[in-house]
């Protein structure tokens, strides 16, 4: 079956600019993670939806940052006037949700690349 | 707040040798812990995970790891690596409620030369 497909699979964009990037999660799947892995940095949690629960937020780095998730299904990750800090993999990970027993589900992520 | 620590960075091994990879959590609570790995080119999955019961899980592909609550460790090993086993492993911790979030610490490089 699908998995969770994220777009684009690279972006380059000029410092200042803002991008947008795109989850969907597998069909089903009540939590959504967003990651951010950085060289040496390892994966770096920024925001988790849970159903329909109020988003954890507090992993987003700055207010540039932001997320939302439609519906409940697919999830955009924007962020404003880009910095190069922001380049990395965008990773986004989806799971049934009820406790863990479900283990996350991760897409192929998006490279940014802030130029 | 959760936090979870790996202290190997970047691992080098010849093929057959043992294999331990460190990993501490911080958190006041009952925890789920994880192991993912991610092979070059390919996205994160699942390595083994511990929930409760015989601290000591088995995953796939011959990896174990054992929780010591006492230590808050859960080091993942194998007896024998293989050159496949090139990769990047990440420990995770959740708290029981599946309103919390999955920590991963900052990853360990293993490269295996065959």
């Amino acid at each position: 079956g699908a998995g969770v497909s994220q777009s684009p699979s690279n972006k380059v964009t000029e410092k200042g600019k803002d991008v947008e990037l795109r989850c969907d999660p597998i069909s089903g799947h009540t939590a959504l993670y967003w990651y951010r892995q950085s060289l040496g940095q390892g994966l770096e949690f920024l925001i988790y939806f849970q159903g329909n629960s109020a988003p954890d937020k507090s992993g987003l780095p700055s207010d540039r940052f932001s997320a939302e998730r439609t519906g409940g299904s697919v999830s955009t990750l924007t962020i404003q006037r880009t910095q190069q800090e922001d380049s990395a993999v965008y990773l986004c990970a989806s799971s049934f949700g009820t406790g863990y027993n479900s283990p996350l589900h991760f897409g192929n992520g998006t490279r940014l690349t802030v130029t | 707040a959760q936090s979870v620590s790996q202290h190997n960075h970047h691992v080098i091994l010849s093929e057959a040798a043992s294999l331990e990879l460190g990993c501490n959590y911080s958190y006041g609570g009952t925890v789920n812990l994880f192991w993912y790995v991610q092979y070059p080119g390919q996205h994160l999955q699942l390595l083994l995970k511990y929930f409760s019961g015989d601290p000591l899980v088995k995953g796939i592909k011959g990896f174990e790891a054992e929780f010591i609550k006492s230590k808050f460790s859960f080091n993942l090993r194998k007896p024998s690596v293989q050159w496949s086993d090139t990769a990047e492993y990440f420990c995770a911790v959740g708290p029981l409620r599946n309103t919390d979030k999955l920590i991963f610490g900052t990853g360990t490089r293993l490269q295996v030369f065959p």
